[in-house]
């Protein structure tokens, strides 16, 4: 069955970089686009950027600067590096999935990052 | 970017009941291609997002055809009827006509 799974660090320290990797299985990811999406404790969700089927990716141009995606599909990975982080950056980070349909369809259980000293 | 603006903020309803959420865009949702790309999305407590509808009106896999979208251009509707125990989360609205993403900020449910 689809699924996806997050991975990383749980703690990151200010101003460090943050680096996550998304697992994938059930599906490819030359025919799927993986986003991450991201969503502060008690708040709302914030798209983040996106690593379409062909391997063109696009950012939230408020996190550009910071962000990269990439992936190994032999691997079946889609990688999340974000630098500079700072205590705002601290919430729950989703890789998700969408195809035809514009729409997330799957999503991985999140994977929780604090940014604190 | 377009903004999605979502009310209300939170809802109470017995169960049984119904509810409507509204959720209009900043900015016309149709497609260059025609397609109109307003989905709804669940995030029960302490769980992942789950998609319920996608292009304004059609049900996801498996979800119970009690929850119906509707809408067109920037105004959009999520009804839900016949509410059940389950159903309580937080609702948001996404669009995916135009990058970057956008989600709206989110409708509580909570069971009176």
């Amino acid at each position: 069955q689809v699924q996806l799974k997050e991975s990383g660090p749980g703690l990151v320290q200010p101003s460090q970089t943050l680096s996550l990797t998304c697992t994938v299985s059930g599906f490819s990811l030359t025919s799927y686009n993986v986003h991450w999406v991201r969503q502060p404790p008690g708040k709302g969700l914030e798209w983040m950027g996106r690593m379409r089927y062909n391997g063109d990716t696009s950012y939230n141009s408020a996190l550009k600067s910071r962000l990269s995606i990439s992936r190994d599909t032999s691997k079946n990975q889609v990688f999340l590096k974000m630098n500079s982080l700072q205590t705002d950056d601290t919430g729950t980070y989703y890789c998700t999935r969408d195809r035809t349909i514009a729409a997330m369809d799957a999503w991985g259980q999140g994977a929780s990052v604090t940014v604190s000293s | 970017d377009v903004v999605m603006t979502q009310t209300p903020v939170s809802l109470s309803v017995s169960l049984g009941g119904q509810v409507s959420i509204s959720c209009r865009s900043s900015q016309s949702l149709v497609h260059n291609n025609g397609n109109t790309y307003l989905s709804w999305y669940l995030q029960k407590p302490g769980q992942s997002p789950q998609l319920l509808i996608y292009k304004v009106s059609n049900r996801f896999s498996g979800i119970s055809d009690r929850f119906s979208g509707s809408g067109s251009g920037t105004d959009f509707t999520l009804k839900i009827s016949r509410v059940e125990p389950d159903d309580l989360g937080v609702y948001y609205c996404g669009q995916g006509t135009q990058y970057p993403l956008t989600f709206g900020s989110g409708t509580k449910l909570e069971i009176k």
